[in-house]
């Protein structure tokens, strides 16, 4: 079946710097892709729509200028936290459409800021 | 905007023991679905129903559709300890593309 693959599974990285989480799907084209973020013990929360070649569309509440998102080829989108600070810390998941109306989930990133 | 309740978030039983999770809402969904998600994964989907009354069977599992299609129930039979892990009920948030919104989230733990 579609796998969808993220990378990296973790990252530590300092306070005030910026990371990159890839969203890649394998074997199959995905022209939009989402993000979401997860608390511990929580359930997921949609951050952003990634559309490839346009503009990212975000949710409410969700700042863009902080989580930069690049959806630059039909099969890769890059989500880039900015000046990463503690309360970033979080599991990023990404998700690409199947056959409506299922997704297809990454591994997620557990980013941990210092 | 549409939200899922999702109840109860925390469920400890006993190995053997049936439990059903519900996922509820006041919006009507076109379809729902349930997933899985072990610490440190991404969720992994358990089932799709599309058609309000619908019930689906995988193993032990029964998920049923309410006939509004505003409702969804995941029914164990006879939990065991691998059952042990995040129940996530997820509805599509309108506009296409599989854009979903996600239920609280239940946490069961089935103790041998």
């Amino acid at each position: 079946g579609a796998v969808v693959s993220q990378h990296p599974s973790r990252v530590i990285c300092k306070s005030g710097t910026s990371v990159k989480i890839e969203c890649r799907s394998l074997d199959f084209q995905a022209t939009t892709m989402f993000w979401y973020r997860q608390f511990p013990k929580q359930s997921l929360m949609l951050m952003a729509t990634s559309n490839e070649g346009s503009k990212a569309t975000y949710e409410q509440g969700v700042e863009k200028d902080k989580f930069l998102i690049n959806h630059a080829s039909l099969t890769l989108s890059t989500l880039t936290v900015t000046s990463a600070h503690p309360e970033d810390s979080s599991f990023y998941i990404c998700s690409a459409p199947g056959v409506f109306p299922e997704a297809f989930f990454g591994q997620g990133t557990r980013l941990t800021v210092v | 905007t549409q939200l899922l309740e999702q109840s109860p978030q925390f469920l400890s039983i006993q190995e053997g023991e049936n439990l059903t999770v519900y996922c509820n809402s006041s919006s009507v969904f076109s379809s729902l679905q349930w997933y899985r998600q072990e610490p440190g994964e991404g969720p992994v989907l358990l089932v799709t129903v599309v058609t309000g009354g619908e019930v689906k069977k995988l193993k032990r599992l029964t998920f049923q559709f309410g006939d509004a299609r505003k409702d969804s129930s995941l029914h164990i039979t006879a939990a065991q300890p691998g059952d042990t892990g995040l129940y996530l009920c997820a509805g599509d948030a309108g506009g296409g593309a599989q854009k979903l919104v996600f239920g609280q989230g239940t946490r069961l733990t089935i103790n041998p």
